[in-house]
Formats: C-alpha cells, structure tokens, sequence
C-alpha cells in the first residue's frame, strides 16, 4: 500500500541535541500528523498542521506544514531520554474516497544517548 | 476516561485459521478504523466503520472483514489466516468521520500466525 516517505529511517544522537526528521509525498493532503509510538503501544498524536505553511509547537516539539501541501518536517529541540521512540508521519484527506484514512510513513526510530 | 480497548492483546494462530480482534472505542466516539502494522513499518488503513456500516476500505483482501454494534464497538475478522497477516493490528476511534486529527489508537493486538 502506498505510504509516505520519510527520513531519516533512524538517528543516533546525545542529549541534549536538536531533532529534525521530514516526510514527503507524491500526493497532496489537506492534514499532516505527527505521532509516537512506544514499544507495546498504539501511537500517540504529538502535532496536527491543518493549513499549508503552518507552523506549530508543542513544547519541545515544532512542525510545519510544506507549502506545496506535499511535504512536512518535525524537530525536537533539547532530546531527552524519553524522546526514544519512534516517530511517524501520517497525511489525511477529507472527502471523497480517502475520507478519514490515514496515509502512514515508515517511521523514524529515535534513540537518544545520556 | 478509558481510552481504546482493544483484545486480545497477543494472539498465536495457525494457517488457515479464522481469528476474531475486538475494539471498544474511546468513550464519546463513535467510528472505528482498523490498521495493520507490520514489524518495523508504519501502520497501513484496513477500513473505517461509522454508523454499522463501513465507510472506507484500504488495500486488503476480502478475507479481511469487520462489523460494528450499536454501542459502537467493532471486531475485525481475517479468515483463511497467511504468515503474512503476522502483525499489530491497532484499532483507532474518533468522534465522526470528519474528525480524523482526532483519532485516538489503541495498543493492539499482537498476531502471530505460525
């Protein structure tokens, strides 16, 4: 099935470091998502960017929704341990067909060093 | 407020066994999607039930079908069961179809087919 492309696949950092990850598409969507997935649980919402070129923070956690509707990245400021995890990015278009379905990516898997 | 429940949580079945996962959803929603995360990739959209009825089907086969009570909660059945349908199946709820950024997952079930 079709999913979003996103990157890095995984990274390694300290904490303490800046976190930037991003998703592409070759579809437009009117919804980006961000969630986290802990091991042994479903994901969580963390942000949701409604309008192209929106930008929104969550504390630590800042997305923007790309211009072109087709793309959208998420950083982390100042990692702590508890940010391991794994991060997706999910698109989302209302009306006809796609109504309601989320279009996931591959995941980024974080894993943050003391 | 109880969130998504989903059961069994882990699950061992054979090939061409029939399996049944519930959900109940979120107090207060009233439509359930069902994904299918298999092991190190992002979940994928099985179908969307609102109203006892499904709204939306992603790309999976007609062995895999689902329903919908009247006090919302759903199960999903897979029959004829392949080693491939080893996955997490999370199930997700939200108020309304329109209401997508609002979904809520559960923790999954775990199936393993053997």
């Amino acid at each position: 099935g079709q999913q979003l492309n996103q990157s890095p696949q995984s990274m390694f950092i300290q904490e303490g470091e800046d976190v930037s990850m991003n998703c592409t598409s070759s579809s437009i969507f009117n919804t980006w998502l961000w969630y986290k997935q802990d091991p042994g649980e479903g994901p969580v919402l963390l942000i949701a960017l409604y309008k192209a070129g929106e930008l929104t923070s969550n504390g630590r956690l800042t997305a923007q929704f790309g211009i072109t509707r087709k793309d959208s990245f998420l950083n982390i400021s100042a990692s702590i341990p508890s940010d391991v995890g794994i991060y997706f990015c999910a698109g989302r278009n209302a009306g006809g067909t796609s109504y309601g379905k989320l279009t996931f990516g591959q995941g980024t898997i974080l894993t943050v060093h003391p | 407020d109880a969130g998504v429940t989903q059961s069994p949580t882990h699950l061992i079945k054979t090939r061409g066994q029939q399996v049944t996962l519930r959900c109940s959803p979120k107090s207060g929603h009233d439509t359930v999607s069902w994904y299918q995360q298999a092991l190190g990739q992002g979940p994928q959209f099985i179908f969307q039930y609102y109203e006892e009825e499904e709204r939306q089907r992603g790309n999976f086969p007609d062995r895999f079908s689902g329903h919908q009570f009247p006090n919302y909660s759903s199960e999903l059945n897979v029959n004829a069961l392949l080693l491939g349908d080893s996955a997490l199946y999370l199930c997700a709820s939200s108020r309304s179809p329109d209401r997508g950024p609002g979904y809520t997952f559960g923790s999954g079930t775990r199936l393993t087919v053997v």
